[in-house]
This record gives structure tokens, C-alpha cells and sequence, in this order.
């Protein structure tokens, strides 16, 4: 089945640190999904990419679908507190997850 | 605002009796999810309704079962939790606007019941 690797697993930053992370597939996707989870929470869709290539900001948030379709990354600029959480990749036919990054920031 | 409500947002039941959770959704999607998560892992596709057609991932043990009664409600039945059942469990909703019956579109998720089995 597809699997899909995030990395990196965890992130330690601090406040106002810029953040990247990415996700690889086994096989090609024509859908890329980024969503963050909070604690005790559901996923929340933060960006939806559907184009090889395409790059799409939301906020401080900014995502592209890579090249040769098996990759995606996401970068957010000037952490804030609030950015603390899990973020998942996702995409395929059937919605399959990545293993998540945890980001956690330091005081 | 339109919405995806999971109900009881917490449920402790024993080992063995059945268990019922609840999602519904103001957001008139055609396809409706449900998904197991267990601690730290990624959310995990335990089946889907593409409208009234009801898809079983091929890995789902029997002891899960779902009913939709219309377009709005969607039910996770248990019917007999063991304790590897403990986990969030996760209502997802989406609108399949092609028609091409490709579950990859944007899906939006409920808050999660958190299921503890004793």
C-alpha cells in the first residue's frame, strides 16, 4: 500500500523561528493535504494543493506539491505559540496520513 | 457555522458492551468518514459512505459496523470493544463534486470522540 514519510519527526524551535517540513510518497499523488491537529482535537485542513508544482500560502503558512509528484513541503515563518501542535501530510486515492511532525516550541 | 459534530466527545465503556458513537454534519456533503486514531499515530480509515454506498477498508475487523441514516447522521457501532479499541475516533465529511467517486478531495474533520475501554 502507499506509505507516506514526514519528516522530521519533531521540531524543537523558538518563538518566531521559521519552520519546514516535508512529506514523500511511494507512488505519485495528485492530491496533496496539510492538515494540523491539536490535542484532543480533530485535524484541521490547513492547505490543499492539487497541481505538480503549485505553491499555496495561507496566512504564514505555505505549502507546494512537488515537481515529481511524490513530495510536499511546508514552511511556516515567524513562529507563534499557537503553531505548537501535530501536522500531517495527506494525499492518494484513499486519504492516506503521514506519520506526523510534532512541533513544539520553546520559551 | 457550518460543521462537523461528534457525540459524546468522551465515552468509557467495558470490555464487551456494545457502543455507539454519533457524527453529524451541517455541511450537506455527499461522502461521510470514519476513522480510528490511537495515540500517536496517524488517523487510520475505517470506512466510508459515498452517499447511502457504504466502502469497508479491506482491514477493518468485523467488530465495527456503520449506519447512515440520511444525508446528515452517520453512527460507529462497536459491537463488542476490547481494550485495543481504546482510541480517538474521528468523523470526517466531504463533497465529491466530479461525481468520480475520488475520496481525495478536502475532507473536514469533527472534533473526535475519545473512547476508553475497561
Amino acid at each position: 500500500g502507499q506509505q507516506l514519510n514526514q519528516s522530521p519527526q519533531s521540531m524543537f524551535i523558538q518563538e518566531g523561528e521559521d519552520v519546514s517540513m516535508n512529506c514523500t510518497s511511494s507512488s505519485i499523488f495528485n492530491t496533496w493535504l496539510w492538515y494540523k491537529q491539536d490535542p484532543g482535537e480533530g485535524p484541521v485542513l490547513l492547505i490543499a494543493l492539487y497541481k505538480a508544482g503549485e505553491l499555496t500560502s495561507n496566512g504564514r503558512l505555505t505549502a507546494q506539491f512537488g515537481t515529481t509528484r511524490k513530495d510536499s513541503f511546508l514552511n511556516i515563518s515567524a513562529s507563534i505559540p499557537s503553531d505548537v501542535g501535530i501536522y500531517f501530510c495527506a494525499g492518494g486515492k484513499k486519504l492516506t496520513f503521514g506519520t506526523g511532525t510534532r512541533l513544539t516550541i520553546i520559551p | 457555522d457550518a460543521m462537523v459534530i461528534q457525540n459524546p466527545r468522551y465515552q468509557v465503556t467495558q470490555f464487551g458492551k456494545p457502543v455507539t458513537l454519533s457524527c453529524s454534519q451541517t455541511l450537506n456533503h455527499n461522502v461521510m468518514y470514519w476513522y480510528q486514531q490511537k495515540s500517536s499515530q496517524a488517523p487510520k480509515l475505517l470506512f466510508h459512505y459515498y452517499d447511502k454506498d457504504f466502502n469497508n477498508e479491506a482491514d477493518t475487523p468485523d467488530n465495527f459496523q456503520s449506519r447512515r441514516p440520511n444525508t446528515s447522521f452517520c453512527f460507529l457501532d462497536i459491537r463488542s470493544p476490547g481494550l485495543g479499541d481504546t482510541a480517538m475516533y474521528l468523523c470526517a465529511t466531504s463533497r465529491d463534486r466530479a461525481g468520480n467517486r475520488i475520496i481525495t478531495v478536502e475532507q473536514y474533520f469533527g472534533p473526535g470522540t475519545r473512547l476508553t475501554v475497561t
